[in-house]
């Protein structure tokens, strides 16, 4: 099936530990996103990235770090460097030709810190 | 800047009764505008979009509405069910980006 897929569902880290979330898409999208929501809150965003190995940063980057070696995949390394990381983090992506492009989101990643 | 407002924050319905959701926004120039439901601890999924010259669009029980003039859009949920409790997402595209710009979205509740 079509679709964008995030992986894990449920993440714990250890304070002072990076971990890295998983975005694979297989809809052909030239664009994708990385998204930070807290309890009661809009979604943020962290990343995008237009082309394959470029990126740009979001609203709220310090403290994440993205790559773009491939078109299907996005993956979001959180570092020690993020005070709060503790979120649901989603991941989308979209075609960038015409006017009603769609965003197309996974089903999260809920992180952790314990 | 490109702005989007949702009202109300939150909501409370009993089941088969029918509410409607605001979303008001400033981004210009306007592409189109999307309602997203949402439910606990999964992914955005779109209802319906709509562009510029669209005033109404239905997706079941759910209808939305456009006015480009006064830049607002409505969401229409009629006879609903429990299914329906989800975050209500209202996204605009424009605003010389391809970045959406996402409301913070109306939390309903809909009780038996």
């Amino acid at each position: 099936d079509g679709g964008i897929t995030q992986s894990p569902k449920y993440l714990f880290r250890k304070e002072g530990q990076n971990v890295t979330l998983s975005c694979e898409q297989n809809l052909n999208h030239d664009a994708m996103y990385w998204y930070r929501q807290d309890p009661g809150q809009g979604l943020r965003l962290i990343y995008y990235s237009q082309i394959v190995n470029d990126f740009q940063k979001g609203d709220i980057a310090e403290g994440y770090s993205v790559s773009r070696e491939k078109k299907e995949s996005f993956p979001l390394t959180v570092t020690s460097a993020q005070k709060n990381p503790t979120a649901f983090y989603l991941c989308a992506s979209s075609s960038q030709t015409g006017t009603n492009t769609e965003a197309f989101f996974g089903q999260g990643t809920r992180l952790t810190v314990v | 800047k490109n702005q989007v407002e949702q009202s109300p924050q939150s909501l409370i319905i009993l089941e088969g009764k029918n509410c409607t959701l605001q979303c008001n926004y400033t981004v210009s120039p306007f592409s189109n505008l999307r309602w997203y439901k949402q439910d606990t601890g999964r992914g955005p999924v779109s209802l319906t979009i709509m562009t510029f010259s669209e005033n109404t669009k239905s997706n079941g029980r759910y209808t939305a509405t456009l006015d480009a003039d006064t830049k607002q859009s409505s969401l229409h949920i009629t006879a609903s069910q429990l299914s329906d409790s989800a975050s209500y997402i209202c996204v605009v595209s424009g605003g010389g980006s391809y970045i959406p710009t996402f409301g913070r979205g109306t939390s309903l509740i809909v009780h038996p």
